[in-house]
């Protein structure tokens, strides 16, 4: 089992849409965790950090659920430039491990 | 500021050659990693350096080696290149982890090993 999953998608979405995204880990002691976004054959950019009382920037809000160990990504009113690849990163202090998810990938279409 | 830089963008290899990667980073950070991405999988970490002169072993290190002679460059070797190697690699930095850290990535670089 991976230490963090994601759905595989892709999402097809229109243009205005709100889309979600979960992500699972497996680790409890995780202690940090990050949505990163990633274009097509470029490097993966920090979106938002995601905090324990929920987080949101603009049309993004990011959940965290410690108990059931998931982390959520909402996207409100989907624009064409939100087409990507959406990584889940979770950090553990023990090891210092960062985790990468392998992406949801998000087309959104006129 | 350019932030994180790699050299090269792109190189094909045969199979038992070597090469290495160059990554520099012009923010003072102290941490740099490098990662592979392949398809259908997460960024992996293969080496990591926790500050000049220092590094360790990540998640995929095998075939691989790391030097951090100076605190702005990480240099990634690959001794004798398997068709396994063949990823795109990216190369990382960030400030002294604690609760909040942001990894600030390079472009990456495409190796095809034949």
């Amino acid at each position: 089992r991976k230490e963090v999953e994601q759905d595989p998608g892709p999402f097809n979405v229109p243009e205005g849409a709100t889309v979600a995204f979960n992500c699972t880990y497996s680790n409890s002691a995780s202690q940090s965790f990050f949505w990163y976004r990633q274009d097509c054959r470029k490097e993966p950019k920090l979106l938002m950090s995601v905090y324990s009382s929920g987080n949101e920037d603009g049309r993004f809000t990011a959940q965290l659920n410690r108990a059931s160990q998931y982390i959520s990504l909402l996207i409100r009113d989907s624009k064409l430039s939100d087409s990507a690849t959406y990584l889940c990163v979770v950090y553990h202090t023990g090891g210092f491990k960062t985790i990468f998810g392998a992406g949801t990938r998000l087309f959104v279409k006129a | 500021n350019a932030g994180v830089t790699q050299t090269p963008k792109f190189r094909v290899l045969k199979t038992g050659q070597s090469m290495t990667l160059l990554c520099a980073q012009d923010m003072n950070h102290e941490y740099m990693y490098w990662y592979r991405q392949d398809p259908g999988m997460g960024l992996r970490l293969i080496h990591y350096s926790v500050g000049e002169g220092t590094t360790a072993k990540g998640e995929v290190p095998d075939g691989y080696n790391v030097s951090r002679l100076k605190k702005q460059n990480f240099l990634l070797g690959l001794e004798s290149a398997a068709p396994s190697q063949t990823s795109v690699y990216f190369c990382a930095s960030s400030k002294i982890p604690g609760f909040q850290e942001t990894q600030y990535f390079g472009p990456g670089t495409r190796l095809l090993v034949l």
